[in-house]
C-alpha cells in the first residue's frame, strides 16, 4: 500500500460546526502533516506530527486541533471556522522528517472544505 | 520570505515541445530538492527529486538539472504530451527540517 487516504472528499460546514479530517496510511512513515493549500498557491504547512507527537505547528488558530491516534491516523478536528478557512486540506507521511535519505512526501488527495 | 522562487507563473507549449520550469534558492543549507506535479481535484504527487551532489537526474521523459553554484535547478519535460498539462511546484528540505514550496508553475500542454 503506497496511498495516503483522506476522508471525507468533500465537506461543507457551518461556521458553528465541528467537524473531522480523517487521514490513513499503511506504508510504516513515521512523520505525518497537515498542509493547506488555496486555490493556484503552493501548500502551506500547518503541522507535523514525528513519530505520534507534535513537533511544529506553524502557528495555527486554535479552532483547527490535530491528534494522532497510532502511527497510522492523523486527525484534524475543526471547530468554529471562518469562511476563508475553506481552501484543500492535505495531508501527507513521510519516512522521517530529519536524518539522511530521500524523505520526499507521499500525498493524499485532500479534503475540499467550504465552510459557508 | 519565499525560500524558493519558481519561475513562470504559467507556461504555454505545444505537444512534442520540451517546457523548461526553473527555480531558485539561496539557503545552502537545503540537501533535497524535490518536483511535484499536481492535477486539479489531487493531492501534489512526488515526480522526481535531486539531490546537491548530482548535476542531472533523469526519469522518464524528466530531467532536473542542477546547478549548485548558481543556486538553481529547473525541470525539463520532453516530448511534453496533453496529459502532462498540471500544475509544478519545485521544493526545498533543508536536513532535518520541513519543505519550503515553490510558487508553482501551471503548464497547458496544447495538442
Amino acid at each position: 500500500d503506497t496511498e495516503v487516504t483522506q476522508t471525507p472528499k468533500h465537506l461543507v460546514m457551518g461556521m458553528t460546526n465541528k467537524k473531522s479530517l480523517k487521514c490513513e496510511q499503511h506504508m510504516g512513515h513515521r512523520a505525518m502533516y497537515w498542509y493547506k493549500q488555496k486555490a493556484k498557491k503552493p501548500p502551506e504547512l500547518m503541522f507535523v506530527y514525528s513519530y505520534e507527537k507534535l513537533s511544529i505547528n506553524e502557528s495555527v488558530p486554535s479552532r483547527f486541533s490535530p491528534e494522532c491516534p497510532n502511527s497510522s491516523l492523523l486527525n484534524l478536528h475543526l471547530h468554529a471556522l471562518q469562511p476563508e478557512d475553506s481552501a484543500l486540506y492535505l495531508c501527507a507521511s513521510s519516512q522521517a522528517i530529519s536524518g539522511q535519505g530521500n524523505y520526499g512526501y507521499t500525498f493524499g488527495s485532500g479534503t475540499r472544505l467550504t465552510v459557508v | 520570505q519565499q525560500q524558493v522562487k519558481q519561475s513562470p507563473q504559467s507556461l504555454i507549449v505545444q505537444k512534442g515541445g520540451i517546457p523548461i520550469i526553473n527555480c531558485a534558492y539561496e539557503n545552502t543549507a537545503f540537501d533535497y530538492f524535490p518536483w511535484y506535479q499536481q492535477f486539479p481535484g489531487k493531492g501534489p504527487a512526488l515526480l522526481i527529486a535531486i539531490r546537491p551532489d548530482v548535476s542531472e537526474k533523469k526519469e522518464g521523459r524528466f530531467t532536473i538539472s542542477f546547478n549548485k553554484s548558481a543556486k538553481q535547478f529547473s525541470l525539463h519535460i520532453m516530448d511534453s504530451q496533453p496529459g502532462d498539462s498540471a500544475t509544478y511546484f519545485c521544493a526545498a528540505r533543508e536536513f532535518g527540517n520541513q519543505f519550503y514550496f515553490g510558487t508553482g508553475t501551471s503548464l497547458t500542454v496544447i495538442p
